[in-house]
């Protein structure tokens, strides 16, 4: 079965610096993995997603992710973190068994200090 | 791009009485739509799949008598929370696939459900 975990429930940074927000998953299955935004009372906005082609994904806002099959990882990266930046931020897993299931992190909410 | 619109953003509701939240693809069509919950400072939960023109399936643990799910059309699915309880009180998301899960699902903006 697929899972994922999300190993930081706050993640603190001061504006300028990089981000890091770390996701490591469990799949029987060769995964798509994503990374979605979510700002306080709003739906989900899509980051980057990783289908099976290049490791090294870059989204949305200066947001990148990289896909480590050995170390089963998929953690977001930013060089500099802006104020906007500050939100909750959910690695998701698509099930492969054959459905159309998402399984979701538990979400890394993102504070930006001035 | 992919939109999704979901409404109301925002009902309160006396306890006993039903609400319905509509989903609604603007620029696509969508076979299939999700419908999730989220607590306060927790995760999404999938609820159920919305199939159109088929019944809906729902997750285990979820009432179905209580979260009807209609998906009528390509570009719409409905979540009416009936007999309400202030314990149903949460916030509530679809989101719709529109190229396939491999490609990252639209998500609405939520709606906020206050049961009073």
């Amino acid at each position: 079965a697929q899972s994922v975990t999300q190993l930081d429930s706050h993640v603190s940074v001061s504006e300028g610096t990089p981000v890091l927000l770390r996701c490591n998953y469990s799949s029987s299955y060769s995964p798509s993995l994503f990374w979605y935004v979510q700002h306080p009372n709003k739906g989900l906005q899509l980051l980057l997603k990783y289908t099976s082609a290049a490791t090294l994904v870059k989204g949305i806002n200066g947001f990148e992710a990289e896909f480590k099959k050995s170390e089963t990882s998929f953690h977001l990266t930013k060089p500099s973190a802006h104020m906007s930046d500050a939100a909750e931020y959910f690695c998701v897993v698509s099930d492969g068994a054959g459905t159309y299931k998402y399984i979701f992190g538990t979400g890394t909410r993102l504070k930006v200090l001035a | 791009g992919a939109v999704v619109s979901q409404h109301p953003s925002r009902v309160i509701c006396k306890s006993g009485t039903s609400v319905k939240i509509e989903c609604r693809s603007l620029d696509f069509q969508a076979t299939t739509m999700f419908w999730y919950r989220q607590f306060p400072k927790k995760s999404l939960m999938l609820m159920a799949t919305s199939n159109e023109g088929s019944k809906a399936t729902y997750e285990q643990g979820v009432e179905k008598d209580k979260f009807l799910i209609n998906h009528a059309s390509l570009t719409l699915s409905t979540l009416t929370v009936t007999s309400a309880h202030p314990e149903d009180s949460s916030f509530y998301i679809c989101s719709a696939d529109r190229q396939g899960r491999d490609y990252g699902y639209t998500f609405g903006s939520g709606t906020r459900l206050t049961v009073v």
